[in-house]
């Protein structure tokens, strides 16, 4: 069974860093693509990027490259989201999902609430 | 960057009732779309790919259809547990998109 298994929760403030992770299991983690999708408050769904562990192949979203990096540790069959100084306005859900047999996001994450305040 | 926009915004039915949502892209994305389900405080579904595919585990009453600008996907007779919100996504260029949701709430 495939499972994606995100992170908890974090509380952050504007300016700190953070890294969440997304761990694979129930297929091989490096013959398919994991991406990662925003969803702010009451909003849609965005998506941020994506990475093949394979081969590290990465690509971003004009909206969000050079404001995050994605990431993966093939040794671990684990994805990462880093953000060097977080903003208020980076609060929101995290999802991971996984390209898997259909070339779409067929498993999901259960997501990870970033909250930064101050 | 391909621009999804989904209409209608909100749409309000009663169970039994057929739904048709509509996902229009802002250039030809072939048929790399795809039609995901979304419940509160749960992560999206994928519904629908490539257009016209229903995904493992989805109910025939749903269906997708389209190529090139314009997708549909239909609900043929609505049950309760299919109110939820709804989105289209793209694969046909980097980077992936979606569309900004319909939320399908009961009349």
């Amino acid at each position: 069974e495939v499972q994606l298994v995100q992170s908890g929760a974090e509380v952050k403030k504007p300016g700190e860093s953070l890294k969440i992770s997304c761990k694979g299991s129930g297929y091989s983690f490096t013959s398919y693509w994991i991406g990662w999708v925003r969803q702010m408050p009451g909003k849609g769904l965005e998506w941020m990027g994506i990475i093949y562990p394979g081969d590290s192949d990465t690509r971003y979203s004009p909206s969000f490259q050079g404001q995050v990096t994605i990431s993966a540790d093939k040794s671990i069959s684990t994805a990462y989201l880093q953000w060097s100084s977080l903003k208020a306005s980076d609060t929101a859900m995290y999802y991971c999902a996984v390209v898997a047999t259909t070339y779409y996001f067929d498993y999901w994450g259960q997501g990870t609430l970033v909250t930064v305040s101050s | 960057e391909i621009v999804l926009t989904q209409s209608p915004a909100t749409l309000s039915l009663s169970p039994g009732e057929r739904a048709t949502l509509s996902c229009r892209a802002s250039q030809s994305v072939s048929s790399y779309l795809a039609w995901y389900q979304q419940k509160p405080g749960q992560a999206p579904r994928l519904l629908i790919y490539d257009a016209s595919n229903r995904a493992t585990g989805i109910p025939a009453r749903f269906s997708g259809s389209g190529s090139g600008t314009d997708f549909t996907l239909t609900i043929s007779s609505l049950e309760p547990e299919d109110f939820a919100v709804y989105y289209c996504q793209q694969r046909s260029n980097w980077p992936w998109t979606f569309g900004q949701g319909t939320r399908l709430e009961i009349k």
